[in-house]
């Protein structure tokens, strides 16, 4: 059974701040997924990452698979209250294309 | 994006009846929809993996009597909770593989609640 480890489970932080949001595995997975969710909605897809060290930047979110593909981490610069919401990462591998969830990170920013 | 729909939003419904929940891809071909339960601020719990044409693979732990599922064509897959109960009442969220694609596209969740 692949698991992901999310990591921090909450955060609340004041507008302006920085922040981290990490995903680790044991499991190698094919590719990594980042979604926000606001409450009542389904999430909603953000990034996907491939290829090992891959970075990616979604304006002020910068996300990074790591080189063995087992990890992942999503980096918020000059957080705002919009940022709001839960983030989960989701990893994919096996047959079926099933993704395995995080825990997810309920992210605050106050104004 | 692949749009992913999914109705009722929000029901409500009588404990001992049964609630049919759909999730259609709009534009797109679905091979394979996933079907998922999530509980306030938690993650999402995958329930069943469904293929268009085959029976549903249930994750262990899910009842297949109770959450029946259908996936009838490549746009449509249906969640039927039989016989619900309070302890059934959760937000279940729905999600979509395109055809030769690996992302996902999640519906928008429906909230059930049973009384």
């Amino acid at each position: 059974t692949q698991l992901l480890e999310q990591s921090p489970q909450f955060l609340s932080i004041q507008e302006g701040e920085n922040l981290t949001v990490y995903c680790n595995s044991s499991s190698v997975f094919s590719s990594l997924q980042w979604y926000r969710q606001e409450p009542g909605e389904g999430p909603v897809l953000l990034v996907t990452v491939v290829t090992g060290g891959e970075v990616k930047k979604l304006k002020r979110l910068t996300f990074q698979f790591g080189d063995a593909r087992k990890d992942s981490s999503l980096h918020i610069t000059a957080a705002q209250p919009g940022d709001t919401g839960l983030y989960l990462c989701a990893g994919q591998g096996g047959s079926n294309y099933k993704l395995t969830f995080g825990k997810g990170t309920l992210l605050t920013v106050n104004p | 994006g692949a749009v992913v729909s999914q109705h009722p939003s929000r029901v409500i419904c009588k404990s001992g009846t049964s609630v049919k929940i759909e999730c259609r891809s709009l534009d797109f071909q679905a091979t394979t929809m996933f079907w998922y339960r999530q509980f306030p601020k938690q993650s999402l719990m995958l329930m069943a993996t469904s293929n268009e044409g085959s029976k549903a693979t249930y994750e262990q732990g899910v009842e297949k009597d109770k959450f029946l599922i259908n996936h009838a064509s490549l746009t449509l897959s249906t969640l039927t909770v039989t016989s619900a109960h309070p302890e059934d009442s959760s937000f279940y969220i729905c999600s979509a593989r395109r055809v030769m694609n690996t992302e996902a596209f999640f519906g928008q969740g429906t909230r059930l609640t049973v009384v």
